[in-house]
């Protein structure tokens, strides 16, 4: 089992609400992120959690706010977000973070905020 | 600072052509270089890697080459088909860096 699952595949939500992204992975990967890619862009890097343990916050503002559960899963909640923070929410994985460039991905969450 | 920038944002082929996706990085301290593709609606793929001590690699129908002179990377896709089709993204990453850095990506569109 080579894949990343992530749900949901849309969200939409209003500025005021909570929600948050999953992310599974079932390679015993562990290294897990995620990235923010709006349209037309490239992925930018949000978090790395490397064995449950958050490695790399590149400046997230807190209103996204990561957790890792276990091995296999990545979370990513969301509260009182911006209309900006539209995006495809991509989340990835790697043996480990000696081996980050070897990363797959899952199909995103598209988010919308209203 | 470090970026990695693509030449052309949209390259045109006709099916069966070669197609060669260019990309340029400016940190020559980057010792490893990737190249994913990303289809409409799906996250990015893995294609193809390469190392800075290496200067050409070769997969299944697509080679990538790296000229660390004048810090530029290709990817080269022979005879190209429809579902060629998607965003290209280069993508390098640094000796004790600890994150990928991505390239602005190229689509690449493939006529029948």
């Amino acid at each position: 089992d080579t894949e990343v699952t992530q749900t949901p595949k849309h969200l939409v939500m209003g500025m005021t609400n909570k929600k948050s992204l999953k992310c599974e992975q079932h390679m015993g990967h562990r290294a897990m992120y995620w990235y923010k890619q709006k349209a037309k862009k490239p992925p930018e890097l949000m978090f790395v959690y490397s064995y449950e343990k958050l490695s790399i916050n590149e400046s997230v503002p807190s209103r996204f706010s990561p957790e890792c559960p276990n091995s296999s899963l990545l979370n990513l909640h969301l509260h009182a977000l911006q209309p900006e923070d539209s995006a495809l929410y991509l989340c990835a994985s790697s043996q480990d973070q000696a081996r980050r460039y070897e990363q797959y991905f899952g199909p995103g969450t598209r988010l919308t905020v209203t | 600072g470090e970026s990695v920038g693509l030449h052309l944002p949209t390259l045109s082929v006709q099916e069966g052509d070669n197609s060669i996706i260019n990309c340029a990085y400016s940190n020559s301290a980057s010792d490893y270089f990737i190249w994913y593709k990303q289809e409409s609606g799906k996250g990015p793929q893995f294609i193809i890697d390469i190392r800075s001590n290496m200067d050409k690699r070769q997969g299944q129908r697509v080679t990538v080459l790296l000229n660390k002179t004048v810090k530029h990377l290709s990817l080269q896709i022979a005879a190209t088909q429809p579902g060629d089709s998607a965003v290209y993204f280069c993508a390098e990453r640094g000796p004790g860096f600890q994150k990928l850095v991505f390239g602005t990506g190229t689509r690449l569109l493939v006529s029948p």
